[in-house]
């Protein structure tokens, strides 16, 4: 079984430059998160996909943060203009609903770490 | 507001002796409970869970856990350590929905030392 695909691994932009960061997940899987992790701490959800839905996207930064799940699929994290505070790596994760409940663990892509200068 | 302590930064243990690695967690109802292993350069990899029923529970590489609700705690466990299972280990916990989110701790560095 394939796993969670992220692109691209790195990135190096300047400040106020735009990026954007693409996620394939596993097959069949319906919920799909971005998380962003900053140097010495966890994960910090960004958004969390059902299918094409939002369920979460409190921690989303609007004003500079989108995402979208296309067809329930693909999704693609864009940031615009970045600041020096989003050098992270950005984690896109993805789990399966059993029976319709949500009760699984999450299988994680390798991440793309961003560098902002 | 759910959230994950993990009070200790760093865990040293000498290889085949065990190892604990600390989680508290803080949730409004019934928690689903997680332990994840990362290593340098890759993403998070799951290890086990706790779902409902025993509280003890074991997962991937010999590792385990034990659930505590009075304590609201789910410590790491494994009797005997490995060189190999030096790496960072992240607690997360979700809350008892459909589509409840999972808030991680900070992580925890164990290092094993042959």
């Amino acid at each position: 079984e394939a796993g969670v695909a992220q692109s691209p691994r790195y990135k190096i932009i300047e400040k106020r430059q735009s990026v954007a960061f693409w996620c394939n997940p596993i097959s069949g899987h319906a919920t799909l998160y971005w998380y962003q992790q900053i140097l010495g701490q966890g994960p910090k959800l960004l958004i969390q996909f059902q299918n094409n839905g939002v369920v979460d996207d409190s921690q989303l930064p609007k004003d500079r943060f989108s995402a979208e799940r296309l067809k329930g699929v693909d999704s693609t994290l864009k940031i615009q203009p970045a600041k020096l505070e989003d050098s992270a790596v950005y984690l896109c994760a993805s789990s399966q609903l059993g029976g319709g409940w949500n009760t699984g663990e999450l299988f994680f892509g390798e991440g793309s770490r961003l560098t902002v200068l | 507001a759910q959230s994950v302590a993990q009070p200790e930064d760093q865990v040293n243990v000498a290889e085949g002796n065990p190892l604990t690695v600390k989680c508290t967690y803080s949730v409004s109802g019934n928690p689903y409970l997680f332990w994840y292993v990362q290593y340098p350069n890759r993403g998070l990899q799951f290890l086990l869970k706790y779902i409902t029923g025993d509280n003890l529970v074991k997962g991937s590489y010999g590792f385990e856990a034990e659930f505590n609700k009075s304590q609201t705690s789910f410590h790491l466990k494994k009797p005997s350590a490995l060189v190999s299972d030096s790496a960072l280990y992240f607690c997360a916990v979700r809350l008892y929905t459909n589509a409840g989110k999972s808030t991680f701790g900070d992580g925890t560095t164990l290092t094993v030392k042959p």
